[in-house]
């Protein structure tokens, strides 16, 4: 399958600083990525979805303000967690996918652990 | 969006095999059946997918109920390595979003 990559794999920061997190396709070239959140002991959500050269489609609930997801080019998508706080401390998974081809399917990152102090 | 229901937990041997079931009545004539599953802090990892046959890949099996509203994921032989969370998801195709459930925690014992 796909191989995706997701750095940094952990970062802590001070309440009101942001955090970029970036997920990168290594060998395919994605039309599509997902953010999901996934907080301790719960199952992962759907947060975004970004599409090339497009603005972010955020599901319900997701603060597109707050978390600001960039997809220039079909490797590379970043989410930046803006003025973060406590609460926002979780793992984030991107994912990445293609609607053509028999790539009918998603491929995940290794995550990234969000700490704020 | 369709719905999946998984048991919370099963328990299995190691080296026997596993049947994960997931409920998923819902379901709509376009939408895929996926199998993923999830180590602690790592992202999950995909093991099969299917429409409406049976399907079988290295990692498993996948048995498609007749009027698709269940599904099975078959490990064959389960090793330790096996013991994750299991998710079932459905999704449309070429609008391919995933809406987690809760995941079936298999436990491998030795």
């Amino acid at each position: 399958g796909a191989v995706v990559s997701q750095h940094p794999s952990w970062v802590i920061c001070k309440s009101g600083t942001s955090v970029k997190i970036e997920c990168r396709s290594l060998d395919f070239q994605a039309t599509t990525m997902f953010w999901y959140r996934q907080f301790p002991k719960q199952s992962l959500m759907l947060m975004a979805t970004s599409n090339e050269g497009s603005k972010a489609t955020y599901e319900q609930g997701v603060e597109k303000d707050k978390f600001l997801i960039n997809h220039a080019s079909l490797t590379l998508s970043t989410l930046t967690v803006t003025s973060a706080h406590p609460e926002d401390s979780s793992f984030y998974i991107c994912s990445e996918s293609s609607a053509s081809g028999s790539l009918d399917t998603q491929y995940f990152g290794p995550g990234t652990r969000l700490t704020v102090l | 969006d369709a719905k999946t229901t998984q048991p919370n937990s099963m328990e299995s041997n190691e080296e026997e095999p596993v049947h994960l079931p997931c409920n998923h009545s819902t379901i709509s004539g376009t939408d895929y059946i996926h199998w993923y599953r999830q180590l602690p802090s790592q992202g999950p990892e995909y093991v099969i997918h299917g429409l409406t046959s049976n399907v079988n890949n290295r990692m498993a099996s996948l048995a498609i109920a007749e009027d698709r509203k269940s599904s099975t994921l078959i490990l064959h032989r389960a090793t330790l390595r096996d013991a994750a969370v299991y998710y079932c998801i459905l999704s449309v195709y070429n609008f391919n979003k995933f809406y987690f459930g809760s995941g079936t925690k298999l436990n491998v014992k030795p």
